[in-house]
Parts: C-alpha cells; sequence; structure tokens
C-alpha cells in the first residue's frame, strides 16, 4: 500500500528566506507524486509532480520539489518566501489507486 | 470553463437523513473520485472511478454510495446521515493516475 508523510504540521518563515515542506513516502514500484495546495475554503490546486526523469521538478509560483529516491523524500521548496504562500500543503502520491495524501502542512510566512 | 462543479457548497442535515453531493467535469476525465477532508486528517479516499461503470471502495467508504453512469458525473449518495459524517467533501477529476487533478470546490456538509 502506498502512504505519504508530512512530518510537520506547522511550518514558520519570514518572508524573503527560503522555504521547506517536508515529505517523504512509500510506494511499491516507481511512484508518481504530486503537491497540491489549498487556500482558505477553496479547493486544492495543482503546484508540481514528479513522474520520471530529472530529480529537480519546477512548478507553479516559483515552487520546486526535489525528488531523492535513497531517502524516499519529496519536499517542496521556494528560495524566497512571500506573504501569499502562506496556506495548507498537500503531498500525495498515486499508483495503483487514486491520489493518497499526507496530512498535510501549513506554512506561516510572517512579513 | 467550468472545471470540476460541486453542489450543493453548503448543507445541513439532520441525523438518518439521506442526500447526494452532485459533481460533474466537463474535461472528459476518466478517473473521479471522492474526498473527505476533516481537521489534522487530510484527504482521505472515500470512492474513486477509473470510468464510466466502474467504481471502487477507497480508504473509508462506509455509510456512502456511488455510481458512474456517464463519463461527466460522479455522485455521492450518503445513505443514513451520521454526525460523523460531518466533512468537507470534494471531487475531483483526472486523466490518470500520472496527470494532475482537478478538484472541485467544496461541500461544507453538517450533520446535526
Amino acid at each position: 500500500a502506498q502512504s505519504v508523510a508530512q512530518p510537520e504540521d506547522q511550518v514558520n518563515v519570514a518572508e524573503g528566506n527560503p522555504l521547506t515542506v517536508k515529505c517523504t513516502y512509500s510506494v511499491s514500484g516507481n511512484p508518481y507524486l504530486f503537491w497540491y495546495v489549498q487556500y482558505p475554503n477553496r479547493g486544492l490546486q495543482f503546484l508540481l509532480k514528479y513522474i520520471t526523469g530529472d530529480n529537480l521538478v519546477k512548478g507553479s509560483y516559483g515552487f520546486e520539489a526535489e525528488f531523492n529516491k535513497s531517502q524516499t523524500s519529496f519536499h517542496l521548496k521556494k528560495p524566497s518566501a512571500l506573504v501569499s504562500d502562506s496556506a495548507l500543503y498537500f503531498c500525495a502520491s498515486s499508483g495503483n489507486t487514486p491520489l493518497v495524501f499526507g496530512k498535510g502542512t501549513r506554512l506561516s510566512v510572517i512579513a | 470553463n467550468a472545471g470540476v462543479t460541486q453542489t450543493p457548497k453548503f448543507q445541513v442535515l439532520k441525523t438518518g437523513q439521506s442526500m447526494t453531493l452532485q459533481c460533474a467535469q466537463d474535461m472528459n476525465h476518466e478517473y473521479m473520485s471522492w474526498y473527505r477532508q476533516d481537521p489534522g486528517m487530510g484527504l482521505r479516499l472515500i470512492h474513486y472511478s477509473v470510468g464510466a461503470g466502474i467504481t471502487d471502495q477507497g480508504e473509508v467508504p462506509n455509510g456512502y454510495n456511488v455510481s458512474r453512469s456517464t463519463t461527466e458525473d460522479f455522485p455521492l449518495r450518503l445513505l443514513s446521515a451520521a454526525p460523523s459524517q460531518t466533512s468537507v467533501y470534494f471531487c475531483a477529476s483526472s486523466y490518470g493516475e500520472s496527470t494532475e487533478a482537478f478538484f472541485g470546490q467544496g461541500t461544507r456538509l453538517t450533520v446535526v
């Protein structure tokens, strides 16, 4: 069975600083990995995905994620955080079933 | 370009009542899914479909029923509402397991 873990419930970062939101996965075979963002009272929006190929994936709004097979991780990163990045972030995987989500990490960017 | 449309946006039910949450997509996606979102639990998969006429159970299927008679529509039925089904429900669709999923705006359901 596939699973995804987000070890941090909350991440706080100052505006302009780099941010990292962590994700680890447990998937048999080759994983399909995704990051989604949820703003208050909204549905989820796709940020980026890893299917195969380059381990560094670039996505929307300046976000990127690094796939690390040896550490089974897929951390979300951004070089310089904005206050508008404050939201709930979900890591997810898919394979033989539809998306399986982590529990989410709330990112707060402080001005 | 509507994307994924869920109705209603809000609903209050009494324990024991039944209702149907509607989900429609206009992107000709084969895959459709229903999730519930509860605080601290992330999104949990209720039921899903990989094409018209095909449905399967997810992680938390009890108390819910689905059907997929057309590619566009994937309604979720609550058979006999219970307070434990108070949640925010999201419908999602995609072309397949390696493609991005599109989500509806959600239905906030309260069972009293």
